[in-house]
Protein backbone atom coordinates (compact mmCIF):
# COMPACT_ATOMS: atom_id res chain seq x y z
CA UNK A 1 0.00 0.00 0.00
CA UNK A 2 2.02 2.83 -1.15
CA UNK A 3 1.82 5.95 0.68
CA UNK A 4 3.34 9.53 1.24
CA UNK A 5 6.24 9.84 3.86
CA UNK A 6 6.96 12.55 6.17
CA UNK A 7 9.68 12.93 8.76
CA UNK A 8 9.98 13.91 11.18
CA UNK A 9 7.04 12.92 12.78
CA UNK A 10 7.59 15.22 15.74
CA UNK A 11 9.71 18.30 16.43
CA UNK A 12 10.24 20.08 19.50
CA UNK A 13 13.01 23.44 19.22
CA UNK A 14 13.22 26.58 20.43
CA UNK A 15 12.22 30.12 18.87
CA UNK A 16 14.80 31.55 16.40
CA UNK A 17 16.14 27.38 15.18
CA UNK A 18 15.71 26.09 11.27
CA UNK A 19 13.36 23.34 11.09
CA UNK A 20 13.29 21.22 8.16
CA UNK A 21 10.34 19.31 6.87
CA UNK A 22 10.69 16.44 4.73
CA UNK A 23 8.15 14.65 2.62
CA UNK A 24 8.50 11.38 0.21
CA UNK A 25 5.42 11.41 -2.34
CA UNK A 26 4.42 8.24 -3.39
CA UNK A 27 6.03 7.02 -6.84
CA UNK A 28 4.59 8.46 -9.97
CA UNK A 29 2.82 11.00 -8.52
CA UNK A 30 3.19 14.60 -9.99
CA UNK A 31 1.93 16.67 -7.58
CA UNK A 32 2.93 17.88 -4.08
CA UNK A 33 1.02 19.83 -1.46
CA UNK A 34 2.40 21.30 2.29
CA UNK A 35 -0.81 22.36 4.26
CA UNK A 36 -0.45 23.41 7.96
CA UNK A 37 -3.42 22.39 10.31
CA UNK A 38 -4.09 24.56 13.50
CA UNK A 39 -7.37 24.06 15.63
CA UNK A 40 -7.99 27.90 14.78
CA UNK A 41 -7.46 27.60 10.87
CA UNK A 42 -8.02 24.21 10.05
CA UNK A 43 -5.93 23.25 7.29
CA UNK A 44 -4.39 25.96 5.49
CA UNK A 45 -2.69 25.04 2.06
CA UNK A 46 0.93 26.47 2.00
CA UNK A 47 2.11 25.83 -0.88
CA UNK A 48 2.43 23.25 -4.17
CA UNK A 49 4.28 21.34 -7.00
CA UNK A 50 4.05 20.09 -10.17
CA UNK A 51 6.54 18.40 -11.96
CA UNK A 52 8.89 19.51 -9.13
CA UNK A 53 8.41 23.00 -10.45
CA UNK A 54 6.80 25.61 -7.94
CA UNK A 55 2.43 26.85 -8.74
CA UNK A 56 1.51 28.19 -5.85
CA UNK A 57 3.40 29.40 -2.71
CA UNK A 58 0.95 32.13 -1.69
CA UNK A 59 -0.07 30.86 1.48
CA UNK A 60 3.38 31.06 3.06
CA UNK A 61 4.85 33.62 4.87
CA UNK A 62 7.98 34.63 2.41
CA UNK A 63 9.73 35.90 4.65
CA UNK A 64 11.05 32.64 7.08
CA UNK A 65 9.23 29.57 4.66
CA UNK A 66 10.69 28.03 1.93
CA UNK A 67 9.65 24.55 0.32
CA UNK A 68 11.27 22.98 -2.94
CA UNK A 69 11.68 19.53 -4.57
CA UNK A 70 14.72 18.65 -4.95
CA UNK A 71 13.93 15.97 -6.96
CA UNK A 72 10.75 13.48 -7.55
CA UNK A 73 10.81 11.77 -4.74
CA UNK A 74 11.93 14.25 -1.85
CA UNK A 75 9.70 17.58 -0.84
CA UNK A 76 11.04 20.36 2.28
CA UNK A 77 9.71 23.40 3.39
CA UNK A 78 12.08 25.18 5.93
CA UNK A 79 11.36 27.39 8.37
CA UNK A 80 13.91 29.53 9.69
CA UNK A 81 13.99 31.37 12.41
CA UNK A 82 11.00 29.79 13.69
CA UNK A 83 8.22 31.13 15.86
CA UNK A 84 6.02 30.16 18.12
CA UNK A 85 3.16 30.78 15.88
CA UNK A 86 4.79 28.51 13.82
CA UNK A 87 3.44 25.54 16.06
CA UNK A 88 1.23 23.45 14.22
CA UNK A 89 0.66 19.90 12.32
CA UNK A 90 2.00 20.19 8.75
CA UNK A 91 0.80 17.86 6.47
CA UNK A 92 2.28 16.57 2.76
CA UNK A 93 0.25 15.38 0.28
CA UNK A 94 0.75 13.65 -3.22
CA UNK A 95 -1.22 13.40 -6.03
CA UNK A 96 -1.46 12.12 -10.08
CA UNK A 97 -2.88 14.78 -12.20
CA UNK A 98 -3.00 13.57 -15.79
CA UNK A 99 -5.06 16.12 -17.71
CA UNK A 100 -8.51 17.09 -18.79
CA UNK A 101 -9.47 13.64 -19.95
CA UNK A 102 -8.99 11.93 -16.95
CA UNK A 103 -10.96 11.78 -13.54
CA UNK A 104 -8.89 13.60 -11.35
CA UNK A 105 -7.30 11.27 -8.69
CA UNK A 106 -7.41 12.25 -4.61
CA UNK A 107 -4.75 13.46 -2.61
CA UNK A 108 -2.85 11.08 -0.50
CA UNK A 109 -1.99 12.59 3.10
CA UNK A 110 0.89 12.01 4.93
CA UNK A 111 0.89 11.52 8.78
CA UNK A 112 1.95 15.05 9.05
CA UNK A 113 4.70 16.39 11.37
CA UNK A 114 3.75 17.90 14.82
CA UNK A 115 5.86 20.82 15.51
CA UNK A 116 6.20 22.47 18.89
CA UNK A 117 7.98 25.66 19.11
CA UNK A 118 9.19 26.76 22.87
CA UNK B 1 -13.04 32.81 -5.57
CA UNK B 2 -13.45 29.08 -4.20
CA UNK B 3 -14.56 28.73 -1.24
CA UNK B 4 -16.45 25.42 1.13
CA UNK B 5 -18.92 26.21 3.90
CA UNK B 6 -19.13 23.87 6.92
CA UNK B 7 -21.61 25.75 9.26
CA UNK B 8 -20.96 23.05 11.82
CA UNK B 9 -17.85 23.28 14.03
CA UNK B 10 -18.78 20.48 16.42
CA UNK B 11 -21.84 18.03 15.84
CA UNK B 12 -22.74 15.75 18.90
CA UNK B 13 -25.50 12.97 18.01
CA UNK B 14 -25.94 9.58 19.93
CA UNK B 15 -25.36 6.48 19.00
CA UNK B 16 -27.99 5.01 16.37
CA UNK B 17 -29.16 8.34 15.66
CA UNK B 18 -28.91 9.57 12.48
CA UNK B 19 -25.95 12.23 10.33
CA UNK B 20 -25.91 14.74 8.36
CA UNK B 21 -22.58 16.95 7.94
CA UNK B 22 -23.86 19.68 5.88
CA UNK B 23 -20.83 21.45 3.11
CA UNK B 24 -21.70 24.37 0.81
CA UNK B 25 -19.48 25.33 -1.71
CA UNK B 26 -18.66 27.91 -4.13
CA UNK B 27 -16.59 26.85 -7.09
CA UNK B 28 -15.81 27.98 -10.97
CA UNK B 29 -16.38 24.83 -13.20
CA UNK B 30 -17.58 21.85 -12.73
CA UNK B 31 -15.18 20.26 -9.39
CA UNK B 32 -15.54 16.88 -8.19
CA UNK B 33 -16.16 16.43 -4.60
CA UNK B 34 -14.49 14.55 -1.82
CA UNK B 35 -14.82 14.00 1.71
CA UNK B 36 -12.31 13.40 3.82
CA UNK B 37 -11.95 11.72 7.31
CA UNK B 38 -8.94 12.20 10.12
CA UNK B 39 -9.63 10.25 13.06
CA UNK B 40 -7.68 11.44 16.47
CA UNK B 41 -3.75 12.31 15.69
CA UNK B 42 -3.74 10.49 11.75
CA UNK B 43 -3.77 11.76 8.68
CA UNK B 44 -6.50 12.83 6.41
CA UNK B 45 -7.96 9.68 4.68
CA UNK B 46 -10.09 9.72 1.66
CA UNK B 47 -14.05 8.79 2.85
CA UNK B 48 -15.58 9.13 -0.40
CA UNK B 49 -15.76 11.14 -3.53
CA UNK B 50 -19.01 12.27 -5.59
CA UNK B 51 -18.67 10.64 -8.73
CA UNK B 52 -17.88 6.71 -7.74
CA UNK B 53 -21.42 6.67 -5.82
CA UNK B 54 -20.64 4.61 -3.45
CA UNK B 55 -21.12 3.62 0.23
CA UNK B 56 -18.42 3.83 2.18
CA UNK B 57 -18.76 3.16 5.92
CA UNK B 58 -22.22 3.73 5.63
CA UNK B 59 -21.93 7.01 4.72
CA UNK B 60 -22.95 8.73 1.77
CA UNK B 61 -23.12 11.94 0.20
CA UNK B 62 -24.88 13.37 -3.23
CA UNK B 63 -23.93 16.34 -5.20
CA UNK B 64 -26.81 18.80 -5.62
CA UNK B 65 -25.09 21.16 -8.07
CA UNK B 66 -28.40 23.23 -7.67
CA UNK B 67 -27.97 24.38 -4.15
CA UNK B 68 -24.08 23.46 -4.48
CA UNK B 69 -24.26 20.87 -1.96
CA UNK B 70 -22.29 18.23 -0.85
CA UNK B 71 -24.01 17.04 2.24
CA UNK B 72 -23.07 13.73 4.24
CA UNK B 73 -25.56 11.24 5.71
CA UNK B 74 -25.20 7.56 7.92
CA UNK B 75 -28.54 6.37 8.99
CA UNK B 76 -27.00 5.04 12.33
CA UNK B 77 -23.92 6.71 13.80
CA UNK B 78 -21.50 4.13 15.54
CA UNK B 79 -18.39 5.47 18.39
CA UNK B 80 -16.25 4.98 15.82
CA UNK B 81 -17.47 7.36 13.39
CA UNK B 82 -16.12 10.10 16.01
CA UNK B 83 -14.17 12.60 13.75
CA UNK B 84 -13.02 15.54 11.68
CA UNK B 85 -15.08 15.63 8.56
CA UNK B 86 -13.58 17.83 5.77
CA UNK B 87 -15.37 18.69 2.48
CA UNK B 88 -13.28 18.97 -0.08
CA UNK B 89 -13.92 20.31 -4.47
CA UNK B 90 -11.30 19.39 -6.55
CA UNK B 91 -10.51 20.46 -9.77
CA UNK B 92 -7.31 18.88 -10.50
CA UNK B 93 -5.90 22.06 -11.77
CA UNK B 94 -5.73 23.81 -8.24
CA UNK B 95 -5.22 22.17 -4.51
CA UNK B 96 -8.54 20.49 -2.44
CA UNK B 97 -9.95 23.46 -0.88
CA UNK B 98 -10.77 22.35 2.60
CA UNK B 99 -13.57 23.85 4.66
CA UNK B 100 -13.21 24.07 8.34
CA UNK B 101 -13.84 20.87 8.86
CA UNK B 102 -16.51 19.36 11.35
CA UNK B 103 -15.63 17.29 14.29
CA UNK B 104 -18.50 14.59 14.72
CA UNK B 105 -18.84 13.28 18.28
CA UNK B 106 -20.83 10.14 18.24
CA UNK B 107 -22.39 9.49 22.09
CA UNK B 108 -22.63 6.54 23.71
Amino acid sequence: DARVTQTPRHKVTEMGQEVTMRCQPILGHNTVFWYRQTMMQGLELLAYFRNRAPLDDSGMPKDRFSAEMPDATLATLKIQPSEPRDSAVYFCASGLVQGAQYSNQPQHFGDGTRLSIL
Amino acid sequence: AQRVTQPEKLLSVFKGAPVELKCNYSYSGSPELFWYVQYSRQRLQLLLRHISRESIKGFTADLNKGETSFHLKKPFAQEEDSAMYYCAPYSGNTPLVFGKGTRLSVIA
